[in-house]
């Protein structure tokens, strides 16, 4: 069955860096883009970044632009978010998501993983 | 950015009854080459991630019950649960898939009366 696992979640500082890492399986991976969406403590979602199935091509969302790093390596069905300059705000439960193949829905998603950033 | 907007904000219904959830977007959502709407919906249960009901409007995810039904086109679009059971007690949002990024909705959150 599909799977995709997060993890890499954790506390950090404002100005730091942190990378999560998605591993998916049950399916043909280098079929589909994989997305980020985040939700921050007791609010709603908020798309994060795409990437196609090849990884040539890459979507972030104005609030991550600069600072994240979407990649993927298809040869481990993997997808990582480096993470740049963390800020309070940052603060969310990340969500790795498969996307349908032709436009942005999100059919299969893992159970996230918590990034808190504070000093 | 398209921004996404839903009403109304939390909704309380009567078990069996028929619940209406509101998305407009501030944008068509309507791909004119094959008219899909590319509109989703979501299910988010507390403490559990999202679960995807329907996706180009009105094309219902395999395994989602035939009570959810999703409506509507360019900019205004409706999911309706038609008889509400107590499983169905969760926040939904709709999303628009079409542009990035790709904007969702604030959510309405469901309960029981």
């Amino acid at each position: 069955q599909v799977q995709v696992v997060e993890s890499g979640g954790g506390v950090v500082q404002p100005g730091k860096s942190l990378r999560l890492s998605c591993a998916a399986s049950g399916f043909t991976f280098i079929r589909f883009s994989m997305h980020w969406v985040r939700q921050a403590p007791g609010k709603g979602l908020e798309w994060v970044a795409a990437i196609s199935y090849d990884g040539s091509t890459k979507h972030y969302a104005d609030s991550v632009k600069g600072r994240f790093t979407f990649s993927r390596d298809n040869s481990k069905s993997t997808v990582y978010l480096q993470m740049n300059s963390l800020r309070p705000e940052d603060t969310a439960v990340y969500y790795c998501a498969r996307g349908d193949a032709i436009t942005g829905y999100l059919d299969y998603w893992g159970q996230g993983t918590l990034v808190t950033v504070s000093s | 950015d398209i921004v996404m907007t839903q009403s109304p904000d939390s909704l309380a219904v009567s078990l069996g009854e028929r619940a209406t959830i509101n998305c407009k977007s501030s944008q068509s959502l309507l791909y004119s080459s094959n008219n899909e709407n590319y509109l989703a919906w979501y299910q988010q249960k507390s403490g559990q991630p999202p679960k995807l009901l329907i996706y180009r409007a009105s094309t219902r995810e395999p395994g989602v019950p035939d009570r959810f039904s999703g409506s509507g086109s360019g900019t205004d679009f409706t999911l309706t649960i038609s008889s509400l059971q107590a499983e169905d007690v969760a926040v939904y949002y709709c999303q628009q898939h079409y542009f990035t990024p790709y904007t969702f909705g604030q959510g309405t959150k469901l309960e029981i009366k």
